[in-house]
C-alpha cells in the first residue's frame, strides 16, 4: 500500500468554479506538506508549503492540513483555464523521507 | 540564473546500453536529487545528495549510479538500460535537505526533465 494516496482524476471544472483536491497518507511521521503544480512536459513547481494543521492561504489557493485524520487538501478559487495542470501533493518527515502523491489532472474549461 | 538544467531532453536507448543523464544547478544548492515519474506512480526518488562527495539511495535505486564531485553537477548513470527504465527523469535541488520546516530552504526546484525510452 502506498504511503500517500491521491486520486489521479481527471477532474474537469468550468471556469470560475472551485477546484478541490486532496491526499491521504498513512505515515504519522510526515510533518511538512506541499502542493506542486506540473504543466504538461514541464517539471513540478512548488505552490504551497505548510507545516502544521490548519489552513494556509496564498491568493486564490488554500491549503488545509488535518494531521489527526492524515488528510490534506488544496482549494483553488475562481479557477482559470491557466490552472489546468497536474497537481501533486508531497510530504516529508524530519529525517528527509520524501513522498509524492501520484498527481491529480485538473482541466478548467472556458 | 539558469536554475536546474538537464540534458538531454529526449533519449532512446537499446536494452543493455549505458548512458549518463546530466543535471546542473547554479543556485549553490547543497541538496540535489533524481526522481523518475511514471503514469499513476507519481515521482519516486532514485538517489539524492546532501553535498559534494555525499550520496545516498532513495526509493528505487537499482540500475542507477550517481556521484557528486562538485556542488553544481549531479549526473545519473544507467549501467545497463532495461525497458523498465523507460520513464521521465527529473533532477531537483534545494538549499538543504528538505526537513527544516522553512519554505525558503526546503523548496525543491525541478529541471525540465529527460524523456527516456528503452527499446
Amino acid at each position: 500500500q502506498k504511503e500517500v494516496e491521491q486520486d489521479p482524476g481527471p477532474l474537469s471544472v468550468p471556469e470560475g468554479a472551485i477546484v478541490s483536491l486532496n491526499c491521504t497518507y498513512s505515515n504519522s511521521a510526515f510533518q511538512y506538506f506541499m502542493w506542486y503544480r506540473q504543466y504538461s512536459r514541464k517539471g513540478p513547481e512548488l505552490l504551497m508549503y505548510t507545516y502544521s494543521s490548519g489552513n494556509k492561504e496564498d491568493g486564490r489557493f488554500t491549503a488545509q492540513v488535518d494531521k489527526s485524520s492524515k488528510y490534506i487538501s488544496l482549494f483553488i478559487r475562481d479557477s482559470q483555464p491557466s490552472d489546468s495542470a497536474t497537481y501533486l501533493c508531497a510530504m516529508n518527515d524530519s529525517w528527509g523521507k520524501f513522498q509524492f502523491g501520484a498527481g491529480t489532472q485538473v482541466v478548467v474549461t472556458p | 540564473n539558469a536554475g536546474v538544467t538537464q540534458t538531454p531532453k529526449f533519449q532512446v536507448l537499446k536494452t543493455g546500453q549505458s548512458m549518463t543523464l546530466q543535471c546542473a544547478q547554479d543556485m549553490n544548492h547543497e541538496y540535489m536529487s533524481w526522481y523518475r515519474q511514471d503514469p499513476g506512480m507519481g515521482l519516486r526518488l532514485i538517489h539524492y545528495s546532501v553535498g559534494a562527495g555525499i550520496t545516498d539511495q532513495g526509493e528505487v535505486p537499482n540500475g542507477y549510479n550517481v556521484s557528486r564531485s562538485t556542488t553544481e553537477d549531479f549526473p545519473l548513470r544507467l549501467l545497463s538500460a532495461a525497458p523498465s527504465q523507460t520513464s521521465v527523469y527529473f533532477c531537483a535541488s534545494s538549499y538543504s535537505l528538505p526537513t527544516s520546516g522553512s519554505r525558503r530552504t526546503d523548496t525543491q526546484y525541478f529541471g525540465p526533465g529527460t524523456r527516456l525510452t528503452v527499446l
